[in-house]
């Protein structure tokens, strides 16, 4: 049978608004997370990063906010524009040894609304 | 910088071949990563290399998938034979030291299996 794909998150809102994507997190071991974007059909590119020792980081028009307590995750995108319409992963780093692995999640589906 | 490339952008195949997929690597990055991207299982880690050995490969799915990286500006990853079910986007990425530096990801590779 066909297989039933994933439905992702959607936020959609007006260009110009600001913008906040969730993601939780399980491992309480991690102490690197990353956001990427993804446009349609092309490869997911690095938007900013966070260590666990900080709660938040800004940087373009960006900003991500740590929560390590309930293990969330968050980015909020200012004066959002119709260039930022993309999926958006989250993913997370787990503490030591030679484990470079990143676990992404599943993705959230921005649509900006011109 | 001409960024991470992969080679074919898209492979259609038949059920039993066997697909060859290419990456160069962004020059003088240490690591290498192959990811699989699906709908119902997101993007996942297949294998990485540190300076041209495979460190990990436990997210290769089974034997029927073989990665190898004879220099440090080429690898391949290859599927002998191919299954439908192993339609999917293939995703290279480098990144410089790997356990908190960019990942940079190629464009992908999409792969139908008929």
């Amino acid at each position: 049978g066909e297989s039933v794909g994933l439905h992702l998150p959607t936020l959609s809102v007006q260009e110009g608004d600001n913008s906040i994507i969730n993601c939780a997190y399980s491992n309480s071991a991690s102490d690197y997370f990353i956001w990427y974007k993804q446009e349609s059909g092309k490869g997911p590119q690095f938007i900013i990063d966070i260590r666990s020792n900080m709660d938040k980081r800004q940087g373009q028009r960006v900003t991500v906010l740590l929560n390590k307590t309930v293990k969330h995750l968050s980015l909020q995108i200012a004066a959002t524009q119709p260039g930022d319409s993309a999926v958006y992963f989250c993913a997370e780093k787990s503490r030591g040894g030679s484990n470079y692995k990143l676990t992404f999640g599943k993705g959230t589906l921005l649509t900006v609304n011109p | 910088d001409a960024g991470v490339i992969q080679s074919p952008r898209h492979e259609v195949t038949e059920m039993g071949q066997e697909v060859t997929l290419r990456c160069k690597p962004i020059s003088g990055h240490d690591y290498l990563f192959w990811y699989r991207q699906t709908m119902m299982r997101g993007l996942e880690l297949l294998i990485y290399f540190n300076n041209n050995v495979p460190i990990d490969d436990s997210g290769m799915p089974e034997d029927r998938f073989s990665a190898k990286m004879p220099n440090a500006s080429f690898s391949t990853l290859k599927i002998q034979p191919s299954e439908p079910r192993d339609s999917a986007v293939y995703f290279c990425a480098s990144s410089r030291q790997g356990s908190t530096d960019t990942q940079y990801f190629g464009p992908g590779t999409r792969l139908t299996v008929l």
